[in-house]
C-alpha cells in the first residue's frame, strides 16, 4: 500500500500569509494526487487534482505542485475562510489512502 | 446540480449489520466511479471502498475487507455499502463520494453530507 505523510500536522498562520503544506508518498505515484479542504462538520471539498490542476470554482490563491513522491499545496495569501484541515489523497493505486491531514489555524 | 444523499445510518450493536445507501442525482450516475470514505470522531479521512462504473470492479481498504461490500444500481442511481460484523472502531461519519471520471484513477469531486454510524452495545 502507498502511504502518504503530510507535514506539518498543525500550522499556525495569519491572514495574508503564504503557507505551504507538503505531502510525501511512500512510492512514486506520478501526478495522481489530490488535495481536499475540510471545515468542521462539513464534507471535504476537492481543491486540486492531478497534483496541480485547480478544481473549477476554487480561488487561484490555491496551487499545487509536484510529481513522483513529493507534492505541495500552497495558499498564496491566506483568507479567513481558508482556516480548515487539508488532506492529500493518492489515486494511483488501491487502497486510495489519504494523508493524515494538516490543520491550519489562526 | 449534483446531489448525493446518504441514508441508512444509526446505532448498531457490535457484530451487527447495516446497509448504507447513497441516492445520486444531477449527473449520469452510470458514467462515474464512486467511493465511500469515513471519518471517525476527531480523526482524519479514511478511504474504505470504491466501485467502477459498471459495478464489476470493487476495491476495499484492509480494515473492512471481507466485512463490507460495495455495490451500485445504475438503474436506480444508487450506491450501497453493506456492512457486516461491525466493530466499535467502525463508528464514524460515512461519506458517499462521486468520481470525476469513469476511468480508474478518479478524484472525488462531489461528496454527500455524511451519515453517522455508531457501533456500541
Amino acid at each position: 500500500d502507498i502511504q502518504l505523510t503530510q507535514s506539518p500536522a498543525f500550522l499556525s498562520a495569519s491572514v495574508g500569509d503564504r503557507v505551504t503544506i507538503t505531502c510525501r508518498a511512500s512510492q512514486g505515484i506520478s501526478s495522481y494526487l489530490a488535495w481536499y479542504q475540510q471545515k468542521p462538520g462539513k464534507a471535504p471539498k476537492l481543491l486540486i487534482y492531478a497534483a496541480s490542476t485547480l478544481q473549477s470554482g476554487v480561488p487561484s490563491r490555491f496551487s499545487g505542485s509536484g510529481s513522483g513522491t513529493e507534492f505541495t499545496l500552497t495558499i498564496s495569501s491566506l483568507q479567513p475562510e481558508d482556516f480548515a484541515t487539508y488532506y492529500c489523497q493518492q489515486v494511483d493505486s488501491y487502497p486510495r489512502n489519504f494523508g493524515q491531514g494538516t490543520k491550519l489555524e489562526i | 446540480e449534483v446531489q448525493l444523499l446518504e441514508s441508512g445510518g444509526g446505532l448498531v450493536q457490535p457484530g451487527g449489520s447495516l446497509r448504507l445507501s447513497c441516492a445520486a442525482s444531477g449527473f449520469t450516475f452510470s458514467s462515474y466511479g464512486m467511493s465511500w470514505v469515513r471519518q471517525a470522531p476527531g480523526k482524519g479521512l479514511e478511504w474504505i471502498s470504491g466501485v467502477s462504473t459498471s459495478g464489476g470492479n470493487t476495491y476495499y481498504a484492509d480494515s473492512v475487507k471481507g466485512r463490507f461490500s460495495i455495490s451500485r444500481d445504475n438503474s436506480e442511481n444508487t450506491l450501497y455499502l453493506q456492512m457486516t460484523i461491525l466493530r466499535t472502531e467502525d463508528s464514524a461519519v460515512y461519506y458517499c463520494a462521486k468520481g470525476d471520471r469513469g476511468a480508474n484513477n478518479y478524484y472525488l469531486d462531489y461528496w454527500g453530507q455524511g451519515i453517522v454510524v455508531t457501533v456500541s452495545s
